[in-house]
């Protein structure tokens, strides 16, 4: 069964300063990976998605992520932290065309 | 329109009753998906459907929940005998076809609260 783990439900950082969220999932098969964003009263938004292609995904708003298969990790990643990147994140996985699995959610505060 | 569409945006409803909410996905999406959304968490899946037939409805938490798609459009989610733990955001979402390789585009969601 897959299923993902967001490590930390809160992250803050400083404005300016790089982002870590942290990911990791569990798949029998070749997963497909995804970050969502959601912002207060807003939908969901996908950032990024890993699909078996290149292992480093550049995303949407300066994010990346590093799908690492022997840490069976995909955590997301950006440089420099903007006031406007304050959001839920969700990290997601999907198998074969099979329904897509939420982690938790990482609320993400940037600090000015 | 240009997106996913979700009706009622809120719905407050007394324990016990009946409701319904309403999914209009983006034109041309044969994936439809159902997930439940309580304050703080991330969204729990309910039921994906592929065209008009239910792919997966594994996540439906008990008989008083229903879903259709009777003809692989529009989608409606059923309560029955609502219940106070049934309070959440309801959301929908679609995709061209099946999940791996396409987005999944999200509606607003709808917030039910049982009173």
């Amino acid at each position: 069964a897959q299923s993902v783990t967001q490590l930390d439900s809160h992250v803050s950082v400083s404005e300016g300063t790089p982002v870590l969220l942290r990911c990791n999932y569990s798949s029998s098969y070749s997963p497909s990976l995804f970050w969502y964003v959601q912002h207060p009263n807003k939908g969901l938004q996908l950032l990024l998605k890993y699909t078996s292609a290149a292992t480093l995904v550049k995303g949407i708003n300066g994010f990346e992520a590093e799908f690492k298969k022997s840490e069976t990790s995909f955590h997301l990643t950006k440089p420099s932290a903007h006031m406007s990147d304050a959001a839920e994140y969700f990290c997601v996985v999907s198998e074969g065309d099979d329904k897509i699995i939420f982690g938790k959610g990482t609320r993400l505060h940037i600090l000015p | 329109g240009a997106g996913v569409s979700q009706t009622p945006s809120n719905k407050v409803t007394e324990k016990g009753k009946y409701v319904e909410l309403r999914c209009d996905p983006i034109s041309g999406h044969t994936a439809l998906y159902w997930y439940r959304q309580s304050l703080g968490q991330g969204p729990e899946f309910l039921i994906y459907f592929q065209g008009t037939g239910a792919a997966d409805d594994s996540g439906l938490p008990n008989d008083r929940f229903f879903a259709v798609r009777p003809e692989g459009s529009v989608s409606t989610l059923k309560i029955q005998r609502t219940e106070r733990g049934d309070s959440a955001v309801y959301l929908c979402a679609s995709s061209v076809y099946a999940p791996r390789n396409t987005e999944a585009f999200f509606g607003q969601g709808t917030r039910l609260t049982v009173v």
